[in-house]
């Protein structure tokens, strides 16, 4: 069955540090991944995407993730944080047929808080 | 362009009632997802619409249902309403439903239940 793991469910950091957020998927077949991103009080936002091509794609806002197809995983990184980064992340795989078209398979976020 | 609308966007019901939801989706956009999102189940994925046909269904009971029109703008329908359906309902459009079309997410429909 399609899952999605985020290891992480809250990470404080302050200004300036760099940030990892892990996550691994389960898929039996050609996948799509995303990151998404909600700010306090908005809606979700597409942070990046990776459908295929140079394993390391760039996001808005200075935000990069780098899919590894042997260890399943589609982590999203940044050089360095900034207050107006705190929001909740949220990975996602999106398949090509059958029981998963139309559908996201979303892990279950990381609040990231940065103090300034 | 116009991003994801989503009526109301704040919702109080009683058990038992039944609520409709409205999602118009941003424009040329045919396939429209509904998510329900909760602090202890996360999101979760409810149905696909794409072109007036449901072409995905999550594991969610016979109470909700939904429907897409033909300008594309979909609703969804939540019968005898419980407790446990409080909850943030998403809309999100797409241009096509395969993976590598990108969702795009209205602001949500906040629904309590009493």
């Amino acid at each position: 069955a399609q899952s999605v793991s985020q290891h992480n469910h809250h990470v404080i950091l302050s200004e300036a540090a760099s940030l990892e957020l892990g996550c691994n998927y389960s898929y039996g077949g050609t996948v799509n991944l995303f990151w998404y991103v909600q700010y306090p009080g908005q809606h979700l936002q597409l942070l990046l995407k990776y459908f295929s091509g140079d394993p390391l794609v760039k996001g808005i806002k200075g935000f990069e993730a780098e899919f590894i197809k042997s260890k399943f995983s589609f982590n999203l990184r940044k050089p360095s944080v900034q207050w107006s980064d705190t929001a909740e992340y949220f990975c996602a795989v999106k398949g090509d047929r059958g029981s998963t078209l139309g559908r996201l398979y979303f892990g279950r976020g990381t609040q990231l808080t940065v103090w300034p | 362009k116009a991003g994801v609308t989503q009526t109301p966007r704040y919702l109080i019901k009683t058990r038992g009632q039944q609520v409709t939801l409205s999602c118009s989706p941003i424009s040329g956009h045919r396939s429209v997802s509904w998510y329900q999102q909760t602090p202890g189940q996360g999101l979760q994925f409810l149905f696909e619409y794409f072109s007036e046909t449901q072409r995905n269904k999550g594991n969610f009971p016979g109470r909700f249902s939904g429907r897409q029109f033909s300008n594309s703008r979909s609703e969804m329908n939540v019968s005898t309403l419980e407790l446990g359906d409080s909850a943030l309902y998403l809309c999100a459009s797409s241009l096509g439903s395969s993976g590598t079309y990108e969702q795009y997410f209205g602001p949500g429909t906040r629904l309590t239940v009493t």
